[in-house]
């Protein structure tokens, strides 16, 4: 299965705003409301910081929020700070084939 | 706190095995499903395996099924992945994960390096 389809860039100055797409098909985003980001920075564990759409893990800043709209989802950083700057990767539950798979990464940075 | 640490990353000929594991703390994990994310360098994170909290349900990518086998052993709070058959594109980190309702990843440990050389 192909991944998810984010943009490879994205940026922002801080106290900013800027939004991450992550399209997928009608078979896996589309259906589901399992679709959770994560977080990477170098040399540090992924940290998981929306799941299922719009939810945020405990300890999560509530700068950070997700939506969805058809098939595409999208994850919301307001009020950049230079902390934020990192890889974000969406994931979805895949139905065809009962899989989960991940979008290509978006590298955030904080200008 | 939920600890993970993974171990068993090498350097390995292509065609070769590798065992990794993944010992589990802080939390129940015999009631915990799991999985293992890998990410080449320079690549984004690629799902690999998951097993469900008693083992007896596993699913795997395409691009590892037949080669990969995920297990635990809920004895030892550890998780398991063998790989045989070892190819260039298996180079990766490898993220041992926990896995919580809704197929979110949770809590990930810091990763083991497989490299395989041609």
């Amino acid at each position: 299965q192909s991944a998810l389809t984010q943009p490879p860039s994205a940026s922002g100055s801080p106290g900013q705003s800027v939004t991450i797409s992550c399209t997928g098909t009608s078979s896996d985003i589309g259906s589901y409301k399992w679709v959770s980001w994560y977080q990477c920075r170098p040399g540090k564990a992924p940290k998981l910081i929306i799941f299922e759409v719009s939810e945020r893990p405990s300890g999560v800043p509530d700068r950070f929020s997700g939506s969805k709209s058809g098939n595409t989802a999208s994850l919301t950083v307001s009020g950049l700070q230079s902390e934020d700057e990192a890889d974000y990767y969406c994931c979805s539950h895949a139905g065809y084939n009962n899989h989960v798979i991940f979008g290509g990464g978006t590298k955030l940075t904080v200008l | 706190e939920v600890n993970l640490l993974e171990s068993g990353g090498a350097l390995v000929q292509s065609g070769g095995s590798l065992r990794l594991s993944c010992a589990a703390s802080g939390f129940t994990f015999s009631i915990s499903a799991m999985a293992w994310v890998r990410q080449a360098p320079g690549k984004g994170l690629e799902w690999v395996s998951s097993i469900s909290a008693s083992g007896g349900s596993t699913k795997y990518a395409d691009s590892v099924k037949g080669r990969f086998t995920i297990s635990r052993d809920n004895s030892k709070n550890t998780l398991f992945i063998q790989i045989n058959n070892l190819r260039a594109a298996d180079t990766a980190v490898y993220y041992c994960a926990k896995e919580a309702w809704g197929e979110r990843f949770d809590s990930w440990g810091q990763g083991t390096l497989v490299t395989v050389s041609s």
